[in-house]
């Protein structure tokens, strides 16, 4: 168990709908990374944020947007949805925002969009 | 902007010793390389991270040549357990910070 937690574990969905997505990192984390792993595809960076603020952008959709909350969680916003959009979203914490911090990954959540 | 190259696909046996290279061209003096594992439908997790020359852990070791132009993780008498894909990532620590990930490489070991 790395200390991250992610809700919900699943999601069904259509095209065309809204979803959000939830991260709360480990203890002490201020930085939060998510990411999008398509089947049996790599991990697809696609935000950080460290305390509060955007640290770096990757491959987000405009379509995709994300927050980090003043109590460090983290949530990821889907809209509207297309069916391309069926992957497995991680999220990561660490304690610091530079390249040597070691990344902690949570669960993930399964999104499925019919 | 640096890219990072792995082999898709390795196979090995158990007992032996792994060595999987990242190529990654374009790092920048600062720049960071980590590898890690990850099981089907699990979130990856952290092996071992280096800036240069070689970093050995309990479970691991990284080779870094003077270059800086490649990266190779060695696993030592590998098991069944160890089948996993394995990414490199390289963190860019310049004004445009980043974080590059490598493809991957699944890693097969036979009994």
């Amino acid at each position: 168990d790395s200390g991250v937690t992610q809700t919900p574990k699943h999601l069904i969905t259509a095209t065309g709908q809204r979803v959000t997505l939830r991260c709360s990192p480990r203890s002490g984390d201020l930085s939060v990374y998510w990411y999008q792993q398509s089947l049996d595809q790599g991990l697809q960076f696609l935000i950080q944020y460290y305390n509060g603020e955007e640290r770096a952008k990757g491959n987000i959709l405009e379509r995709f947007s994300a927050q980090q909350f003043p109590d460090l969680h983290s949530e990821l916003n889907l809209s509207p949805l297309e069916l391309g959009d069926s992957a497995l979203y991680f999220c990561a914490s660490s304690v610091g925002s530079g390249g040597q911090e070691t990344q902690y990954f949570g669960p993930g959540t399964r999104l499925l969009v019919l | 902007l640096a890219k990072t190259t792995q082999p898709i696909s390795m196979d090995s046996y158990e007992g032996q010793e792994v060595n999987i290279t990242c190529s990654h061209n374009n790092i920048a003096t600062n720049d960071y390389i980590t590898w890690y594992q990850q099981f089907p439908s699990q979130g990856p997790r952290f092996i071992i991270q280096g800036y240069k020359t070689k970093v050995t852990n309990e479970v691991a070791s990284l080779f870094i040549p003077a270059d800086r132009k490649s990266s190779t993780l060695s696993l030592p008498r590998v098991s069944l357990s160890d089948t996993a894909v394995y990414y490199c990532l390289v963190s860019e620590q310049n004004s445009n910070y980043q974080l590059i990930w490598g493809a991957g490489t699944k890693l097969i070991i036979k009994p």
